[in-house]
């Protein structure tokens, strides 16, 4: 199974939203509901902040929204803050003829300017 | 609270053993699915493997099939990751995590802080 893709960075000033996407192949993102997202502060233990593409977990902010479209999935953070700066990842269940395994993406480093 | 945390990670030569322990506390371990995933230095997480909450359906990664072996003793709430012929690749920081579901898989909702196994000679 190959990796999910997503881009290396992404940068937003305080309050602006900001877009990662999340691009996989119909043999996970396209076709499993199971796409999941990680904020991860180095250090840290990870944090799932959306799970089942759009569910957020109890205590998660409402700034943290998850969508799809076809072969991506797409975390969009609103209101950015100084704390949202971290590494997200995007993480699917994938599929093939012989096996199921969990992907994720190499991530993408959040900066807030 | 719900806690996660893993031990037994090391400094171990190449072709050697390690056996991870992660000890789950505060929620019902046996009724929920387990895995391990893991972070190489300066790389992205790689999921590793997942066990059901009663040992039924377990899945690996492609890189450690018959290498590594995943179980659980729910007596003891405790998750396990038996590593056999290391290699300097699998050297990363090993991260247990609870699932949100039992029989099968889902997420990785709840993650320990890591342990971390070195590989070298």
């Amino acid at each position: 199974q190959s990796a999910l893709t997503q881009p290396a960075s992404v940068s937003g000033s305080p309050g602006q939203s900001i877009t990662i996407s999340c691009t996989g192949t119909s043999s996970d993102v396209g076709t499993y509901d199971l796409v999941s997202w990680y904020q991860h502060h180095p250090g840290k233990a990870p944090k799932l902040i959306i799970y089942e593409v759009i569910k957020r977990p109890s205590g998660v902010s409402n700034r943290f929204s998850g969508s799809r479209s076809g072969n991506t999935a797409s975390l969009t953070i609103s209101g950015l803050q100084a704390e949202d700066e971290a590494d997200y990842y995007c993480s699917s269940y994938a599929g093939s003829s012989t096996s199921f395994v969990f992907v994720f993406t190499t991530g993408t480093k959040v900066t807030v300017l | 609270e719900v806690q996660l945390v893993e031990s037994g990670g090391g400094l171990v030569q190449p072709g050697r053993s390690l056996r991870l322990s992660c000890a789950a506390s505060g929620f019902t371990f046996d009724d929920y699915a387990m895995h391990w995933v893991r972070q190489a230095p300066g790389k992205g997480l790689e999921w590793v493997s997942g066990i059901s909450w009663n040992s039924g359906t377990i899945i690996y990664a492609d890189f450690v099939k018959g290498r590594f072996t995943i179980s659980r003793d729910n007596a003891k709430n405790s998750l396990y990751l038996q590593m056999t012929s290391l290699r300097a690749e699998d050297m990363a920081l090993y991260y247990c995590a609870k699932d949100i579901v039992g029989a099968g898989f889902d997420t990785f909702e709840i993650w320990g802080r890591g342990t971390m196994v070195t590989v070298s000679s």
